[in-house]
C-alpha cells in the first residue's frame, strides 16, 4: 500500500458542480496535511494547509478524518479555472519526510 | 516578487554528461528541497537542506549531489547523467525546519537525457 493514495481520476464535472476528492494515508502520526494544485507543466502551488480537523477557504473545504486516515477536499461551485491536478500531501511528524500523493486530475467543463 | 527561482528551465543532455541545476529563494527561508516528478508518480524527495550548512538524503538520492551554497541557494548536481534521470525537477523552500510548514516551489527544470 502506498503511503499516500489518491484516485487519479480524471473527474469531469460541469461548471457549478460540487466535487470531492479523497486522499488516504497509511501513517497516522502526522501533525499536518496540505492540498496543492498543479496546472499542466507548472509547479505545485499551495491551496490549503490542514493542522486540525479541517479548513475552509472560500469555495474550498478540507476535512481530516484521523480515525479513518483520510483527508478530503471539497470544491463547491466549480469554475473552469479549477481544472488542474490536486495533490494531497502528508506533512510528516516534524522531520523532513513529506510525502506527496500522485494527484487527482479535475476537468471542469462549460 | 520572485520567490523560488530555478535555472535552467529546460536542458537536454547526453548520457554520461554532468550538469548542475541552480535554485535560489528570496523569502529568507531556512529549509530547501529538491524533488523529481515523473508521470503517474508523486513528487519524490531527492535531497533536502534543513538549514544553511546542512544537507541530507531524501527518498531517491542515488546519482545526485547537492550543495547549500548559502541561505539563498541550493544546487543539485548530476555527475554522470543517465536516461533514468529524465524528469522534471522542482526546488522548494519552507520557512521553518520541519514539514509542518508548507513548501513553496520554483517553476521547475525539464531535463531530458538521451
Amino acid at each position: 500500500r502506498k503511503e499516500v493514495e489518491q484516485d487519479p481520476g480524471p473527474f469531469n464535472v460541469p461548471e457549478g458542480a460540487t466535487v470531492a476528492f479523497n486522499c488516504t494515508y497509511s501513517n497516522s502520526a502526522s501533525q499536518s496535511f496540505f492540498w496543492y494544485r498543479q496546472d499542466c507543466r507548472k509547479e505545485p502551488k499551495l491551496l490549503m494547509s490542514v493542522y486540525s480537523s479541517g479548513n475552509e477557504d472560500g469555495r474550498f473545504t478540507a476535512q481530516l478524518n484521523r480515525a479513518s486516515q483520510y483527508i478530503s477536499l471539497l470544491i463547491r461551485d466549480s469554475k473552469l479555472s479549477d481544472s488542474a491536478t490536486y495533490l494531497c500531501v502528508w506533512g510528516g511528524t516534524g522531520g523532513f519526510k513529506t510525502i506527496f500523493g500522485a494527484g487527482t486530475r479535475l476537468f471542469v467543463k462549460a | 516578487n520572485a520567490g523560488v527561482t530555478q535555472t535552467p528551465k529546460f536542458q537536454v543532455l547526453k548520457t554520461g554528461q554532468s550538469m548542475t541545476l541552480q535554485c535560489a529563494q528570496d523569502m529568507n527561508h531556512n529549509s530547501m528541497y529538491w524533488y523529481r516528478q515523473d508521470p503517474g508518480m508523486g513528487l519524490r524527495l531527492i535531497y533536502y537542506s534543513a538549514s544553511e550548512g546542512t544537507t541530507d538524503k531524501g527518498e531517491v538520492p542515488n546519482g545526485y549531489n547537492v550543495s547549500r551554497l548559502n541561505k539563498r541557494e541550493f544546487s543539485l548536481r548530476l555527475e554522470s547523467a543517465a536516461p533514468s534521470q529524465t524528469s522534471v525537477y522542482f526546488c522548494a523552500s519552507s520557512e521553518a525546519g520541519s514539514t509542518n510548514q508548507p513548501q513553496h516551489f520554483g517553476d521547475g527544470t525539464r531535463l531530458s537525457i538521451l
